[in-house]
């Protein structure tokens, strides 16, 4: 089965304490991307990944780290997480060719206090 | 820059009604793809339908359907005899080349509209 992992679903936080969301997917999927939901902006892109080693700035990277060291995993890190970056975070995977349908994690609730 | 802009925020139709909602999007790009996703309370994205922007005829998934007007920058989404699992915010989205990365795709989405199915 199809199955892209988010972990963990819900983090509470305090500003400054360093996090990392875990993202995995079992479709061999060369591309890999985060986004953030928040109110009223629909999702904005944050990062994403062609391959390993090859990673790229979204539209709202500011604040966010990314890794992309094995095809099935790509970690968001937040190395000092700031109140606004409260969000839902989704990762997202898809195949190379722009007709694969993109397959999305069941999205993270991060607080940042 | 490519926008996607759905203007009604909230909707709400009784049951087995047809309800339409708004996509408009901006791009100078000839070759991309829409799309209509619905995010249920369970706040899983899910793909209702696409739409390759080379071809004229609209998509059909069942009891969903576009409209789609290339020229107008117009991609709506009907839902026909709609359910009360129809209850979610949907997101129209629009994928076009772009990133620094050759070959990347840039999926942009519209700020959502919430959808509410009575009985």
């Amino acid at each position: 089965e199809a199955q892209v992992t988010q972990n963990p679903r819900y983090l509470i936080t305090v500003t400054g304490k360093k996090l990392t969301v875990t993202c995995s997917q079992n479709m061999n999927h060369e591309y890999m991307s985060w986004y953030r939901q928040d109110p009223g902006l629909g999702l904005r892109q944050i990062y994403y990944s062609m391959n390993v080693e090859v990673t790229d700035k979204g539209d709202v990277p500011e604040g966010y780290k990314v890794s992309r060291k094995e095809k099935r995993n790509f970690p968001l890190i937040l190395e000092s997480p700031s109140p606004n970056q409260t969000s839902l975070y989704f990762c997202a995977t898809h195949g190379q060719s722009s007709t694969d349908t993109q397959y999305f994690g069941p999205g993270t609730r991060l607080t940042v206090l | 820059a490519q926008t996607v802009t759905q203007s009604q925020p909230e909707m709400s139709v009784q049951e087995a009604e047809t309800v339409t909602l708004s996509c408009t999007y901006d791009t100078s790009e000839s070759n991309y793809y829409l799309f209509w996703y619905k995010q249920p309370p369970s706040r899983q994205m899910i793909l209702v339908i696409r739409q390759e922007a080379y071809k004229q005829q609209n998509a059909t998934e069942n009891r969903f359907s576009v409209n789609f007007q290339k020229a107008a920058k117009s991609f709506s989404l009907k839902i026909s005899d709609s359910q009360l699992g129809d209850t979610a915010m949907y997101f129209c989205a629009f994928m076009y080349p772009g990133g620094t990365i050759q070959g990347a795709q840039k999926l942009v989405f519209g700020q959502g509209t919430r959808l509410t199915i009575n009985p």
